[in-house]
């Protein structure tokens, strides 16, 4: 079975400092990760997603994040953040394998940034 | 036009009433899911269809039920609405394959009374 572990559910950081929210997943075949992000009151918008081509994604608003096999996991890291990058953010598994091509959602991470 | 559109935006409604959410979209897409975001939670599945014939529960499904009219529509009910149901819902489509993105509509929330 699939699972998601997002390591942290708030994060602070400042303006221009660089941004790390961490996740963990488990598959037991070959998954697809996904990173989601949900300002107040909208929708959730990709922001990247990794296929099992190369292991180092880039997304947009200059996101990017790492899979790493080894460490089963997909960290989702920004070198400097703006204010606009104030949101709740989503680490989501698929396996169509093993899942049937479920979505499986971590519990999120809280993005606070101050001036 | 948003691809995927949900309606109501809002919704209060008593506890025991029936309620249904609709979904519709036009990405053209085979695969439809319902989820509910409740704080501290992230999304859970509650209902999944992957063709017009093809209705699957989510780890979550009692208290609810769904329809899927045609492709590109996929309603959930709540029979009997219940306070620890208040939550903000969302319907998401996906075309078939490992690696495809879902897309979401703007939420439903919905509030029981």
């Amino acid at each position: 079975a699939q699972s998601v572990t997002q390591l942290d559910s708030h994060v602070s950081v400042s303006e221009g400092t660089p941004v790390l929210l961490r996740c963990n997943y488990s598959s037991s075949y070959s998954p697809s990760l996904f990173w989601y992000v949900q300002h107040p009151n909208k929708g959730l918008q990709l922001l990247l997603k990794y296929t099992s081509a190369a292991t180092l994604v880039k997304g947009i608003n200059g996101f990017e994040a790492e899979f790493k096999k080894s460490e089963t996991s997909f960290h989702l890291t920004k070198p400097s953040a703006h204010m606009s990058d104030a949101a709740e953010y989503f680490c989501v598994v698929s396996d169509e394998a093993d899942s049937w091509g479920k979505l499986q959602f971590g519990a999120g991470t809280q993005v606070v940034v101050t001036p | 036009d948003a691809d995927v559109t949900q309606t109501p935006r809002n919704r209060i409604t008593k506890t025991g009433k029936r309620i249904m959410l609709e979904c519709s979209q036009t990405k053209g897409h085979d695969r439809m899911y319902w989820y509910r975001q409740d704080p501290g939670l992230g999304l859970r599945l509650i209902y999944y269809s992957f063709d017009v014939k093809d209705i699957n529960k989510g780890e979550i499904s009692d208290g609810y039920s769904v329809s899927r009219q045609a492709q590109a529509k996929f309603s959930l009910s709540l029979e009997s609405a219940i306070p620890n149901q208040t939550a903000l819902y969302f319907c998401a489509t996906r075309r078939s394959g490992a690696s495809t993105e879902a897309f979401f509509g703007q939420g439903t929330r919905l509030t029981v009374v």
